[in-house]
């Protein structure tokens, strides 16, 4: 039973543009959501949170969306940088601060 | 502090034989958790502590594997007689208890043969 659901195992934008990486989540529980970057060879690297009680967080070129009613999240990045190809978890704390991730969506940023 | 430590970052092990790895948490961090992910995959939970109490394993934890936080600081995570699906990467977190989100480690990777 996956919880945290990225459904786009990958997405190729060009640089400059904007990059939206989506989320779903079944557990209406979950109180705190997250969204990791991870480079080859390295653990999980936080980027970027959102509250359940707030609907949108924006921390320089990534902003994240919380819609509720849906159980739905997403990661906005712009513009897209070289640096930013990796590979994205969403992830979601429950109540007992234990996070649980999505599968990840690698993202390639195309010159 | 430079953050989550973890060791080895490599390990290649003959089927069968017993591996452990360390971790070492961010000082002032009070809860620890344990982390596998294979390909494809994202992390998975394993068990986590808070100080030096285990307080969930995940059912991913086979009776092969074990994990300690002796005085609350470092942690160990021991597999025995290892099988080939245990190779991934093991992956290290802490934080305090309340906070947002975890700091990772490099991981360990393992690789059985």
């Amino acid at each position: 039973d996956q919880q945290v659901k990225q459904n786009s195992p990958s997405l190729s934008v060009q640089e400059g543009r904007i990059s939206i990486l989506n989320c779903d989540y079944t557990n209406s529980m979950f109180d705190y959501f997250l969204w990791y970057k991870k480079y080859p060879a390295e653990g999980p690297t936080f980027l970027i949170s959102i509250s359940s009680i707030k609907d949108k967080n924006e921390d320089g070129r990534f902003t994240v969306f919380l819609n509720k009613s849906a159980k739905h999240l997403s990661l906005h990045i712009v513009p897209s940088q070289p640096g930013d190809s990796a590979v994205y978890f969403c992830a979601a704390r429950n109540r007992d601060d234990k996070i649980i991730f999505g599968k990840g969506t690698r993202l390639h940023i195309l010159p | 502090d430079t953050g989550v430590s973890q060791d080895p970052r490599h390990k290649i092990t003959k089927r069968g034989q017993n591996v452990t790895f360390r971790c070492d948490p961010i000082s002032e961090h009070n809860r620890l958790y344990w982390y596998r992910q294979t390909l494809g995959q994202g992390p998975e939970f394993l068990t986590y502590f808070q100080n030096e109490a285990q307080l969930e394993k995940s059912r991913l934890l086979s009776d092969r594997f074990s994990a300690e936080r002796p005085k609350g600081s470092f942690s160990t995570l021991e597999i025995q007689r290892t099988e080939q699906g245990d190779s991934a990467m093991y992956l290290c977190a802490s934080t305090f208890l309340g906070a947002g989100g975890y700091t990772f480690g490099s991981g360990t990777r393992l690789t059985v043969v």
